[in-house]
């Protein structure tokens, strides 16, 4: 079992906005990220650091952490946003990496 | 435009060893900033890192794995490779390789990823 835990299916109405969570200790201590894989495709980091976006994500993706839990809102949810999400951090040693278990996200 | 891209077997046999090799492109895997990372998933689960490594030879593997995993570099070849021994049916997944930032714990960027079947 991971020890970052994230819901398993998440879904949104097309241009709602949806939080995807993710759990652990280690979140109080580390960085989170976040993934996004659609299916056949290599994920794509679309958050990390306190709040920061790669070139190229929408800004409609926001990140935030507060205590154990690590959030991945959506403002406006797009049809391409529909993909499963992964958090990244530190295991709770903290010496090395995890991840989380995935949220599938569905757009309806 | 720093790319990523693995290569090696798609078939091995049970109990034999994995080789992957991950060539580094537009950019140089002699990074001080960076580690390389192998991350793999199984067919339709979830994302779990196998390991990084420093240009300098410094690495961390899973503990689950530590025992059967090697993690190596070539500089000269901008290349960083993947060994893991002994296989079974519960390896079987995409390999995919990428740039790790160790300490702010991120990823980017991603191999396409390679699909390794373990069977006889």
């Amino acid at each position: 079992s991971s020890e970052l835990t994230q819901d398993p299916a998440v879904s949104v109405a097309l241009g709602q906005t949806v939080r995807v969570t993710c759990q652990g200790d280690s979140l109080r201590r580390y960085y989170v990220s976040w993934y996004q894989q659609k299916p056949g495709q290599a994920p794509v980091l679309v958050m990390y650091g306190k709040n920061d976006r790669p070139s190229g994500i929408p800004d409609r993706f926001f990140g935030s952490t507060s205590g154990n839990t690590a959030s991945l809102t959506i403002t406006g949810a797009q049809a391409e946003d529909e993909a499963d999400y992964y958090c990244n951090s530190r295991d709770s040693s903290g010496d090395h990496v995890a991840f989380g278990g995935g949220t599938k996200l569905t757009v309806l | 435009q720093l790319q990523l891209q693995e290569s090696g077997p798609g078939l091995v046999k049970p109990s034999e060893t994995l080789s992957l090799t991950c060539t580094v492109s537009g950019g140089s895997i002699s990074s001080t900033s960076y580690y390389w990372g192998w991350i793999r998933q199984p067919p339709g689960k979830g994302l779990e890192w196998i390991g990084s490594m420093y240009y300098s030879g410094t690495t961390y593997y899973i503990p689950s794995l530590e025992s059967r995993v090697t993690i190596s570099v070539d500089t000269s070849k901008n290349q960083f490779s993947l060994k893991v021994r002994s296989v079974t049916a519960a390896d079987t997944a995409v390999y995919f390789c990428a740039r790790h930032d160790y300490g702010f714990n991120w990823f980017d960027p991603w191999g396409q990823g390679t699909l390794v079947t373990v069977s006889s």
